[in-house]
């Protein structure tokens, strides 16, 4: 119940392209559900995150679609450039304290 | 600056030895965690502290420990009984607020046992 599916496991679009990465969860009494962004030798850094009483969140290219019927979410990159190149996380949690559940990750590249 | 360093970056073990991982915020953080990453598996919890003097097992916390003496402080150990050691550890803090469940995610200390 506490895990969190993504794909695909890898991703290669062309600059400008749009990338779509998906998740989908079982547990219904998770509320928060981040994105999360790593480079190569770094640690994953907040990309954008979304509650489940709204259906879609943009931050500047980056949009989280959320279908809480289907308890699904999608990361949208749109205008793709070379340094979005990256592994991208979901994740889900409960309340404040609670631990948070990672998917498996999605490692994108993007061509000139 | 605020945030969160772990030492060392690179770190070698021989089998048998125990190692111990540093991890330490300025952020003013309640919560702290510590993960493991191997190529595949995405980031998997070891351990997690929500208050000083008080933590909790993760979904792979077998042959690893940890201690929360002080709220800027979550050092982890890697035991000789974790047979399995080499990863990259990441070390992470957030403020366990309801309203923003971010997590503050550290540079890394990859582990390679010879």
């Amino acid at each position: 119940q506490q895990q969190v599916k993504q794909s695909p496991q890898s991703l290669i679009v062309q600059k400008g392209g749009i990338p779509i990465i998906n998740c989908a969860y079982e547990n219904t009494a998770f509320d928060y559900f981040p994105w999360y962004q790593q480079f190569p030798g770094k640690g994953p850094a907040l990309l954008i995150a979304i509650r489940p009483d709204v259906s879609e969140k943009k931050e500047g290219r980056f949009t989280i679609s959320f279908n809480k019927s289907a308890k699904q979410f999608s990361l949208h990159i749109m205008d793709s450039q070379p340094g979005d190149s990256a592994t991208y996380f979901c994740a889900a949690s409960i309340g404040g304290y609670q631990k948070v559940t990672f998917g498996t990750g999605t490692k994108l590249q993007v061509i000139p | 600056d605020g945030g969160i360093t772990q030492s060392p970056k690179y770190l070698f073990r021989k089998e048998g030895q125990n190692v111990t991982l540093s991890c330490e915020q300025n952020l003013n953080h309640d919560a702290m965690y510590w993960y493991r990453q191997d190529p595949g598996q995405g980031l998997r919890l070891i351990y997690y502290s929500q208050i000083v003097n008080d933590f909790q097992k993760g979904d792979i916390a077998e042959g690893y420990s940890v201690s929360r003496e002080k709220k800027e402080s979550f050092p982890l150990t890697v035991t000789s009984a974790q047979k399995n050691p080499t990863a990259f550890y990441l070390c992470a803090s957030s403020k366990g607020d309801r309203a923003n469940n971010e997590q503050f995610f550290g540079p890394g200390t990859r582990l390679t046992v010879l």
